[in-house]
């Protein structure tokens, strides 16, 4: 089993639409979270870290369900320039390995 | 601030020839990681150093890749010979410490004909 499951997606929507997606990881242990953001022909970028309490940024909400072990990235209000691969990313403490996922891409259409 | 330095940012080699690959981490960052990602594998940690010493070279594939970094400021990814299957997009990236956020560099894309 892999470290870090995604769905590879894609996820084809519609420009305004809301769009979430899940990310599972198999070692309890982890304590870092975070979601890259790759573009095509780019290197992955940090779109943000995920907190135990949920955070938010701007149209980004990112949830930890440590119980049942996955992080869930939410984006409301699609921009064509959320069309990207995301990337979930995790660590456990003292381990200097991240673990990623294999990424989900999001296609937002005009 | 200037991030992750890679050069260079293209390559094309024929098969056999020696590639070398150069980084420059963000400066008092004293974590350097090698990844390669291919369509097929998506990212594959191939080495890390804290404080530039080799942690974990477990992810190198065979004996034609080496790394080092003689220094805070600079490592080197060296594959001899090349292969095709080395075809790839090989990521240097750094942090300031175990935990914390990795920053990428652009990337540099080797094709191997």
């Amino acid at each position: 089993r892999k470290e870090v499951e995604q769905d590879p997606g894609p996820f084809n929507v519609p420009e305004g639409a809301t769009v979430a997606f899940n990310c599972t990881y198999s070692n309890s242990a982890s304590q870092s979270f975070f979601w890259y953001r790759q573009d095509c022909r780019k290197e992955p970028k940090l779109l943000m870290s995920v907190y135990s309490s949920g955070n938010e940024d701007g149209r980004f909400t990112a949830q930890l369900n440590r119980a049942s072990q996955y992080i869930s990235l939410l984006i409301r209000d699609s921009k064509l320039s959320d069309s990207a691969t995301y990337l979930c990313v995790v660590n456990s403490w003292g381990d200097y390995k991240l673990s990623f996922g294999a990424g989900t891409t999001v296609t937002v259409r005009a | 601030d200037a991030g992750v330095i890679q050069s260079p940012r293209h390559e094309v080699t024929e098969m056999g020839q020696e590639v070398t690959l150069r980084c420059k981490p963000i400066s008092g960052h004293n974590s350097l990681f090698w990844y390669r990602q291919t369509m097929m594998r998506g990212l594959e940690l191939l080495i890390y150093f804290n404080n530039n010493v080799p942690i974990d070279d477990s992810g190198m594939p065979e004996d034609r890749f080496s790394a080092k970094m003689p220094n805070a400021s600079f490592s080197t990814l060296k594959i001899q010979p090349s292969e095709p299957r080395d075809s790839a997009v090989y990521f240097c990236a750094s942090s300031s410490g175990q935990g914390y956020t990795i920053y990428f560099g652009e990337g540099s894309w080797l094709t191997v004909v």
